[in-house]
Formats: C-alpha cells, sequence, structure tokens
C-alpha cells in the first residue's frame, strides 16, 4: 500500500525557516517525480515544487521561488522541503504527492508573529 | 498559466441521485484532466485519471469525461460515503487546479 507522511510542521515567526519532510512506503520511491502541494485556509490548492526521480530537475512555483528549496534522499525515501524567509501567506496546509496520483494527509505549517 | 474554473462550488444531492461536477480549462489541456475526492482530515484521493481513466479500486458509478477545455465528473448515483470536497487538476502544463466542490447530502 502506497504511504506518504508528512512531517516537520508548526507555528513560526516570519523571517523564519522551517523544514517539512514526507516519508514513502508501498512503491519504489527513486523512480518517481515527487510534488509538493499547498492550501491555504479557505482557499484553492497551489502546486509549488517538483522534484524529478534523480534529484536533476527542480521547478518551483513563482510564489516560492528563492526561499524553498526541494530536495530527496532516494536512499531513505524520503522527499524534504526547506522553507526560508516564511511569510505570513505561507501558512498553509502543505501536501506531498507522487506523480499526482498519492498524496499524503498533509502537514500544517503557520507563520504569524 | 492554465486557469481552472470549477463548478459549482457547493452542491446538496440525494442519495441515488446522479451529480455532475465540472471544470473548465482557460485553454486547451488535451485530456490531461485528473478528479480527486477529499475526505475531512484524509488526503486526496485520485478518482480519475487523463480526464476518463478510473483509478484502479474505485466504483464504477464514478466516471469522467471530456477533452480540450470542458470536463466533467459524474457520481451516477449518489452514496452516502462519497460526501466530500472533489477538486480537478490540469497536468498538460505544470499543475493547477479547480477551486473544489464541496458535495453535501440533501
Amino acid at each position: 500500500e502506497v504511504q506518504l507522511v508528512e512531517s516537520g510542521g508548526g507555528l513560526v515567526k516570519p523571517g523564519s525557516s522551517l523544514k517539512l519532510s514526507c516519508v514513502a512506503s508501498g512503491f519504489t520511491f527513486s523512480s518517481y517525480g515527487m510534488h509538493w502541494i499547498r492550501q491555504a485556509p479557505k482557499k484553492g490548492l497551489e502546486w509549488i515544487a517538483l522534484i524529478y526521480y534523480d534529484s536533476s530537475n527542480k521547478y518551483y512555483a513563482d510564489s516560492v521561488k528563492g526561499r524553498f528549496t526541494i530536495s530527496r534522499d532516494n536512499s531513505k525515501n524520503t522527499l524534504y522541503l526547506e522553507m526560508n524567509s516564511l511569510r505570513s501567506e505561507d501558512t498553509a496546509m502543505y501536501y506531498c504527492a507522487k506523480s499526482g496520483d498519492y498524496w499524503g494527509q498533509g502537514v500544517m505549517v503557520t507563520v504569524s508573529s | 498559466d492554465i486557469q481552472m474554473t470549477q463548478s459549482p462550488s457547493f452542491l446538496s444531492a440525494s442519495v441515488g441521485d446522479r451529480v455532475t461536477i465540472n471544470c473548465k480549462a482557460s485553454q486547451n489541456i488535451n485530456r490531461y484532466l485528473n478528479w480527486y475526492q477529499q475526505k475531512l482530515g484524509e488526503a486526496p484521493k485520485l478518482l480519475i485519471y487523463n480526464a476518463n481513466s478510473l483509478q484502479t479500486g474505485i466504483p464504477s458509478r464514478f466516471s469522467g469525461s471530456g477533452s480540450g477545455t470542458d470536463f466533467t465528473l459524474t457520481i451516477s448515483s449518489l452514496q452516502p460515503e462519497d460526501v466530500a470536497t472533489y477538486f480537478c487538476l490540469q497536468h498538460n502544463s505544470w499543475w493547477t487546479f479547480g477551486g473544489g466542490t464541496k458535495l453535501e447530502l440533501k
């Protein structure tokens, strides 16, 4: 059974950093591109980052480019999202997803003073 | 960027009803359109991929249709367990999502 489990969320102050993790199981993690998506309270879903199966390519939404970094460790079946210079508008539920077919349950990030 | 307009945003229907949810793309996305179901506190679940292909394990009362810019998710006979939020995703050019449809029982 495919499982994606996010962790690392929490309440942080504006300008601070946070690193999210997504541990994958039930499939060959190293063979698939992985995405991060977020949903702000009362708002729609927003794709924010993609990493290829071998980390050869990484892509970001304009809203996070230069502040967020997606990475992966295929030896640990883990996807990461390093978030720097956090803003109040980054407050959202963050999801990891495998190529569109499986999603995690999400982890909440709240940026507030 | 491709915009996805989903309608309706809220839907109330009775058990056994036929339910349709629509997504309209701002430009041609061929058939690169997925439909998801999300129940409160759960991960989104893929129902339909590439506009009309039923994901493994999904009941046959769910179906998808459309191509180009106009797409429809149909639930042929609504069941109580179908109460959820439904959203579409275009993956023709990056990813963009519809705004979601909250489906409740009447």
